[in-house]
């Protein structure tokens, strides 16, 4: 079965209003939780990584203050995109660590934006 | 610092052909590489992984990869292409387990009848 989820699978939005990701571990406590996003046609891009209970790292180029990542607890964490812009239509997909499973690779199965 | 090349951005075979799909790391410690698939306007699923041991990986679908160190490759093969293989291909590399994922440009496969 799944070990990771992503609420919503797809959500279309109008310019300037902010939306909720939500990624969760379902089985395994995920130290570690990291954001991806796709552009169409292209590869996963890491946006930033976050530890439980503490301010998430951030990739060059992405906005801190744009892209707000909450991590309060080891099966949640949440990816808010604020006054969002066509340019954020993208696929955002979760990656959480696992300590007790460091080897495994597992993918939330993705959100895809669109921002009219 | 990790990188990954994925040679060829689209790669044509014809069904029951040997599919190929070539990728090169550059990582200054013992890697963990991964391969793994998207059809469109889906998530990632992963096909395989090495991480230490046996350095011919098996993986789902019929797909193998094998580790070569002195060549720094990872190439995912399949002795015989399906229709429904046609997908794009990515190629990931890490240092460790708790540490992001790097991945190549993807490969897009498609097969014809």
């Amino acid at each position: 079965g799944a070990v990771v989820s992503q609420h919503p699978s797809w959500v279309i939005c109008k310019s300037g209003t902010s939306v909720k990701i939500e990624c969760r571990s379902l089985d395994f406590q995920a130290t570690t939780m990291f954001w991806y996003r796709q552009f169409p046609k292209q590869s996963l891009m890491l946006m930033a990584t976050s530890n439980e209970g503490s301010k998430a790292t951030y990739e060059q180029g992405v906005e801190k203050d744009k892209f707000l990542i909450n991590h309060a607890s080891l099966t949640l964490s949440t990816l808010t995109v604020t006054s969002a812009h066509p340019e954020d239509s993208s696929f955002y997909i979760c990656k959480p660590f696992f300590q007790d499973r460091q080897e495994t690779q597992y993918f939330g199965p993705g959100t895809r934006l669109l921002v009219l | 610092a990790q990188s990954v090349t994925q040679l060829g951005s689209h790669v044509s075979v014809s069904e029951g052909a040997l599919v190929l799909l070539r990728c090169n790391y550059s990582s200054s410690v013992p890697p963990y590489l991964f391969w793994y698939v998207q059809y469109p306007n889906q998530g990632l699923q992963l096909l395989l992984k090495y991480t230490t041991g046996a350095t011919l990986v098996k993986g789902i679908n019929g797909f193998e990869a094998e580790f070569k160190k002195s060549e720094t490759s990872f190439h995912l093969t399949k002795p015989s292409a399906h229709m429904s293989d046609a997908a794009e291909y990515f190629c990931a590399v890490t240092p460790s387990g708790n540490t992001p994922l790097v991945f190549g440009k993807g490969t897009r496969l498609s097969v014809i009848a």
